[in-house]
Protein backbone atom coordinates (compact mmCIF):
# COMPACT_ATOMS: atom_id res chain seq x y z
CA UNK A 1 0.00 0.00 0.00
CA UNK A 2 1.01 3.72 -0.28
CA UNK A 3 0.64 7.08 1.31
CA UNK A 4 -1.19 9.93 0.02
CA UNK A 5 -0.01 13.13 1.40
CA UNK A 6 -2.63 15.82 1.44
CA UNK A 7 -2.41 19.56 1.42
CA UNK A 8 -2.29 21.69 2.83
CA UNK A 9 -2.39 20.74 6.44
CA UNK A 10 -4.74 23.08 7.55
CA UNK A 11 -7.28 25.55 5.66
CA UNK A 12 -9.98 28.02 7.25
CA UNK A 13 -12.40 29.64 4.88
CA UNK A 14 -15.66 30.93 5.24
CA UNK A 15 -19.06 29.44 4.55
CA UNK A 16 -20.39 29.71 1.49
CA UNK A 17 -16.84 29.89 0.04
CA UNK A 18 -15.70 26.85 -1.98
CA UNK A 19 -12.47 24.57 -0.54
CA UNK A 20 -9.80 22.68 -2.54
CA UNK A 21 -7.27 20.23 -0.85
CA UNK A 22 -4.79 18.20 -3.06
CA UNK A 23 -3.92 14.57 -2.40
CA UNK A 24 -0.46 13.84 -4.55
CA UNK A 25 1.23 10.27 -4.44
CA UNK A 26 3.88 8.16 -5.57
CA UNK A 27 3.28 4.87 -8.03
CA UNK A 28 0.53 3.52 -9.93
CA UNK A 29 -3.06 3.33 -8.58
CA UNK A 30 -6.05 1.44 -8.82
CA UNK A 31 -8.14 3.69 -7.11
CA UNK A 32 -8.17 6.76 -4.59
CA UNK A 33 -10.36 7.26 -2.10
CA UNK A 34 -11.03 10.28 -0.08
CA UNK A 35 -12.63 10.05 3.60
CA UNK A 36 -13.66 12.65 6.27
CA UNK A 37 -12.84 12.73 10.21
CA UNK A 38 -14.98 14.72 12.41
CA UNK A 39 -13.59 15.77 15.66
CA UNK A 40 -13.59 12.48 17.88
CA UNK A 41 -14.99 10.40 15.21
CA UNK A 42 -14.30 7.57 13.19
CA UNK A 43 -14.00 8.36 9.18
CA UNK A 44 -16.52 8.02 6.86
CA UNK A 45 -15.53 7.36 3.18
CA UNK A 46 -16.86 10.29 0.90
CA UNK A 47 -16.04 9.11 -2.51
CA UNK A 48 -14.12 7.32 -4.67
CA UNK A 49 -12.11 7.65 -8.01
CA UNK A 50 -10.87 4.47 -10.33
CA UNK A 51 -7.86 5.14 -11.88
CA UNK A 52 -9.35 5.45 -15.31
CA UNK A 53 -11.87 8.45 -14.73
CA UNK A 54 -10.61 12.00 -14.50
CA UNK A 55 -13.60 13.60 -12.86
CA UNK A 56 -16.46 11.99 -10.14
CA UNK A 57 -19.15 14.46 -8.21
CA UNK A 58 -21.09 13.53 -5.01
CA UNK A 59 -23.16 15.91 -4.31
CA UNK A 60 -21.30 18.88 -2.95
CA UNK A 61 -17.98 17.24 -3.86
CA UNK A 62 -16.09 17.15 -6.62
CA UNK A 63 -12.81 14.72 -7.28
CA UNK A 64 -10.33 15.08 -9.46
CA UNK A 65 -7.59 12.51 -10.65
CA UNK A 66 -4.56 12.84 -12.48
CA UNK A 67 -2.78 10.01 -13.14
CA UNK A 68 -0.18 11.76 -15.37
CA UNK A 69 0.84 14.17 -11.98
CA UNK A 70 0.09 11.74 -9.55
CA UNK A 71 -2.35 13.98 -7.82
CA UNK A 72 -5.97 14.20 -7.21
CA UNK A 73 -8.05 17.41 -5.34
CA UNK A 74 -11.37 17.41 -3.56
CA UNK A 75 -13.59 20.67 -4.46
CA UNK A 76 -16.74 21.31 -1.74
CA UNK A 77 -18.53 23.72 -2.59
CA UNK A 78 -20.68 26.35 -0.69
CA UNK A 79 -19.25 24.91 2.35
CA UNK A 80 -21.02 24.84 5.61
CA UNK A 81 -19.96 24.93 9.07
CA UNK A 82 -20.99 21.11 9.27
CA UNK A 83 -17.91 20.93 6.64
CA UNK A 84 -15.38 21.40 9.67
CA UNK A 85 -13.40 18.36 9.51
CA UNK A 86 -9.91 16.90 8.82
CA UNK A 87 -10.24 14.89 4.99
CA UNK A 88 -7.84 12.30 3.94
CA UNK A 89 -6.75 10.69 0.90
CA UNK A 90 -6.21 7.04 0.46
CA UNK A 91 -4.74 5.81 -2.77
CA UNK A 92 -4.65 2.08 -3.50
CA UNK A 93 -2.33 0.35 -5.52
CA UNK A 94 -2.64 -2.45 -7.43
CA UNK A 95 -4.29 -5.90 -6.20
CA UNK A 96 -3.06 -8.32 -2.83
CA UNK A 97 -3.06 -6.07 -0.17
CA UNK A 98 -6.81 -4.40 0.55
CA UNK A 99 -4.51 -2.35 3.31
CA UNK A 100 -5.12 1.98 2.92
CA UNK A 101 -2.49 4.19 4.46
CA UNK A 102 -3.97 6.97 5.41
CA UNK A 103 -1.70 10.28 5.54
CA UNK A 104 -1.89 13.34 8.13
CA UNK A 105 -4.98 14.54 5.98
CA UNK A 106 -6.09 18.54 6.07
CA UNK A 107 -7.80 20.30 8.58
CA UNK A 108 -10.76 22.12 7.44
CA UNK A 109 -12.06 24.94 9.27
CA UNK A 110 -15.13 26.56 8.08
CA UNK A 111 -16.49 29.65 9.93
CA UNK A 112 -19.79 30.55 9.95
CA UNK B 1 -28.28 -2.29 12.44
CA UNK B 2 -25.34 -1.28 14.73
CA UNK B 3 -22.58 -1.88 11.16
CA UNK B 4 -18.84 -1.55 12.92
CA UNK B 5 -18.92 -0.85 16.94
CA UNK B 6 -15.93 -0.51 19.52
CA UNK B 7 -15.96 -0.89 23.14
CA UNK B 8 -14.88 0.93 25.23
CA UNK B 9 -15.48 3.73 24.01
CA UNK B 10 -13.10 5.22 26.76
CA UNK B 11 -10.52 3.06 29.40
CA UNK B 12 -7.97 4.31 31.23
CA UNK B 13 -5.16 1.74 32.55
CA UNK B 14 -1.81 1.79 34.04
CA UNK B 15 1.27 0.61 33.00
CA UNK B 16 1.87 -2.51 32.70
CA UNK B 17 -1.57 -3.54 32.45
CA UNK B 18 -3.23 -5.84 29.77
CA UNK B 19 -6.16 -4.03 28.08
CA UNK B 20 -8.37 -5.65 24.99
CA UNK B 21 -10.24 -3.16 22.88
CA UNK B 22 -13.48 -4.61 21.07
CA UNK B 23 -13.99 -4.54 17.75
CA UNK B 24 -17.85 -5.98 16.38
CA UNK B 25 -19.29 -5.64 13.00
CA UNK B 26 -22.45 -6.55 11.76
CA UNK B 27 -22.07 -6.52 7.75
CA UNK B 28 -20.12 -10.22 7.85
CA UNK B 29 -17.06 -8.17 6.02
CA UNK B 30 -14.10 -10.05 5.23
CA UNK B 31 -11.40 -7.68 5.92
CA UNK B 32 -10.92 -6.07 9.18
CA UNK B 33 -8.74 -3.23 10.44
CA UNK B 34 -7.10 -1.61 13.58
CA UNK B 35 -5.52 1.82 13.22
CA UNK B 36 -4.36 4.02 16.38
CA UNK B 37 -4.09 7.87 15.23
CA UNK B 38 -1.99 10.50 17.10
CA UNK B 39 -1.05 14.10 16.57
CA UNK B 40 1.58 14.52 14.15
CA UNK B 41 1.16 11.08 13.01
CA UNK B 42 -2.12 10.55 11.22
CA UNK B 43 -3.48 6.99 10.81
CA UNK B 44 -0.89 3.98 11.22
CA UNK B 45 -2.60 0.27 10.26
CA UNK B 46 -1.53 -2.14 13.74
CA UNK B 47 -3.28 -5.52 12.19
CA UNK B 48 -5.49 -5.98 9.71
CA UNK B 49 -7.29 -9.59 8.92
CA UNK B 50 -8.04 -10.94 5.63
CA UNK B 51 -10.82 -13.51 7.20
CA UNK B 52 -11.70 -15.24 10.24
CA UNK B 53 -8.05 -17.04 11.49
CA UNK B 54 -6.20 -14.84 9.27
CA UNK B 55 -4.23 -12.07 10.62
CA UNK B 56 -1.21 -9.72 9.70
CA UNK B 57 0.76 -6.95 10.83
CA UNK B 58 1.03 -3.67 10.02
CA UNK B 59 2.81 -0.91 10.08
CA UNK B 60 2.88 -0.57 13.69
CA UNK B 61 2.26 -3.84 15.62
CA UNK B 62 4.76 -4.18 18.22
CA UNK B 63 3.14 -4.70 21.36
CA UNK B 64 -0.10 -6.10 20.14
CA UNK B 65 -2.17 -8.99 19.55
CA UNK B 66 -4.93 -9.79 17.55
CA UNK B 67 -7.15 -12.69 17.02
CA UNK B 68 -10.36 -13.46 15.17
CA UNK B 69 -11.91 -16.52 15.57
CA UNK B 70 -15.30 -15.34 14.09
CA UNK B 71 -15.84 -13.27 11.25
CA UNK B 72 -17.86 -10.29 12.88
CA UNK B 73 -15.47 -9.31 15.94
CA UNK B 74 -11.71 -8.64 15.97
CA UNK B 75 -10.35 -7.99 19.23
CA UNK B 76 -6.89 -5.66 19.38
CA UNK B 77 -5.20 -7.02 23.17
CA UNK B 78 -2.13 -4.66 24.25
CA UNK B 79 -0.27 -7.51 26.34
CA UNK B 80 1.60 -5.19 28.67
CA UNK B 81 0.45 -1.31 28.30
CA UNK B 82 3.22 1.75 27.93
CA UNK B 83 2.63 5.32 27.79
CA UNK B 84 3.42 5.23 24.14
CA UNK B 85 0.40 2.98 23.57
CA UNK B 86 -1.77 6.52 24.91
CA UNK B 87 -3.76 6.55 21.58
CA UNK B 88 -7.46 6.54 19.90
CA UNK B 89 -8.12 3.39 17.97
CA UNK B 90 -10.35 2.68 15.06
CA UNK B 91 -11.57 -0.52 14.16
CA UNK B 92 -12.55 -0.83 10.18
CA UNK B 93 -13.76 -3.00 8.10
CA UNK B 94 -14.34 -3.66 4.39
CA UNK B 95 -16.24 -6.12 1.85
CA UNK B 96 -14.00 -8.27 -0.33
CA UNK B 97 -14.47 -6.68 -3.18
CA UNK B 98 -12.56 -4.39 -5.74
CA UNK B 99 -13.20 -0.73 -4.06
CA UNK B 100 -12.13 -2.00 -0.70
CA UNK B 101 -13.89 0.71 0.98
CA UNK B 102 -13.15 0.89 4.68
CA UNK B 103 -15.85 1.58 7.10
CA UNK B 104 -14.94 2.79 10.40
CA UNK B 105 -16.05 2.67 14.02
CA UNK B 106 -16.56 5.09 16.55
CA UNK B 107 -13.15 5.01 18.41
CA UNK B 108 -11.77 4.11 21.47
CA UNK B 109 -9.83 6.74 23.33
CA UNK B 110 -7.12 4.82 25.16
CA UNK B 111 -5.21 6.46 28.52
CA UNK B 112 -2.24 4.51 29.81
CA UNK B 113 -0.85 6.49 33.41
Amino acid sequence: SQQGEEDPQALSIQEGENATMNCSYKTSINNLQWYRQNSGRGLVHLILIRSNEREKHSGRLRVTLDTSKKSSSLLITASRAADTASYFCAPRSGAGSYQLTFGKGTKLSVIP
Amino acid sequence: DAGITQSPRYKITETGRQVTLMCHQTWSHSYMFWYRQDLGHGLRLIYYSAAADITDKGEVPDGYVVSRSKTENFPLTLESATRSQTSVYFCASSESNREETQYFGPGTRLLVL
